[in-house]
């Protein structure tokens, strides 16, 4: 029963370089979303999909980008890595709006 | 920008002290209340979903109440163990967006 697998766990990164943050769930649920969470700000929302081929902005979005071609699957690509991404990020998913969330692990990001 | 607000940002209590957090919110289309506790290192989990009809929620020594007119939940936590030692978020359902506030840090002394 795996839930919400995250990877990698830990990453570091120069500045400029792109890569991909992983997040799959083994759950069937529609609702995925991705956070960062820096200290003194909380989780805050980057991208969410409400379903597959579906996604939207959260309040921080700047600077990524998500696809969402499989229920499981909800990838979050830096396309140009920025000292200002350092932070851990998390992706969560649930069944749908009413639901409670599931988070994954988390991956600990360093730009340098 | 949704501001979601809880307080006090952190708290000291000794074992078996009764404590309770505040969280306020925009109460204008949010369709429910999320609590979640999460320790360090850790993910973040449930504890409640409050919807729209504003019921408490129990578990255990924790319950939580809302006020879906005026935008507020409180958590309460009765006779604090050293293991209730957490960062408790909540987090309002806006339509398809589940946004967090900064959280209330519990640390529960012997």
């Amino acid at each position: 029963n795996a839930g919400v697998t995250q990877t990698p766990k830990f990453q570091v990164l120069k500045t400029g370089q792109s890569m991909t943050l992983q997040c799959a769930q083994d759950m069937n649920h529609e609702y995925m979303s991705w956070y960062r969470q820096d200290p003194g700000m909380g989780l805050r929302l980057i991208h969410y999909s409400v379903g597959a081929g579906i996604t939207d902005q959260g309040e921080v979005p700047n600077g990524y980008n998500v696809s969402r071609s499989t229920t499981e699957d909800f990838p979050l690509r830096l396309l140009s890595a920025a000292p200002s991404q350092t932070s851990v990020y998390f992706c969560a998913s649930s069944t749908d709006r009413g639901r409670r969330a599931f988070f994954g692990q988390g991956t600990r990001l360093t730009v340098v | 920008i949704l501001n979601v607000e809880q307080s006090p940002q952190s708290l000291h209590v000794q074992e078996g002290d009764s404590t309770n957090f505040t969280c306020s919110f925009p109460s204008s289309n949010f369709y429910a209340l999320h609590w979640y506790r999460w320790e360090t290192a850790k993910s973040p989990e449930a504890l409640f979903v409050m919807t729209l009809n504003g019921d408490e929620k129990k578990k255990g020594r924790i319950s939580a109440t809302l006020n879906t007119k005026e935008g507020y939940s409180y958590l309460y936590i009765k006779g604090s163990q050293p293991e209730d030692s957490a960062t408790y978020l909540c987090a309002p359902r806006y339509t398809d967006k589940l946004i967090f506030g900064t959280g209330t840090r519990l640390q529960v002394f012997p």
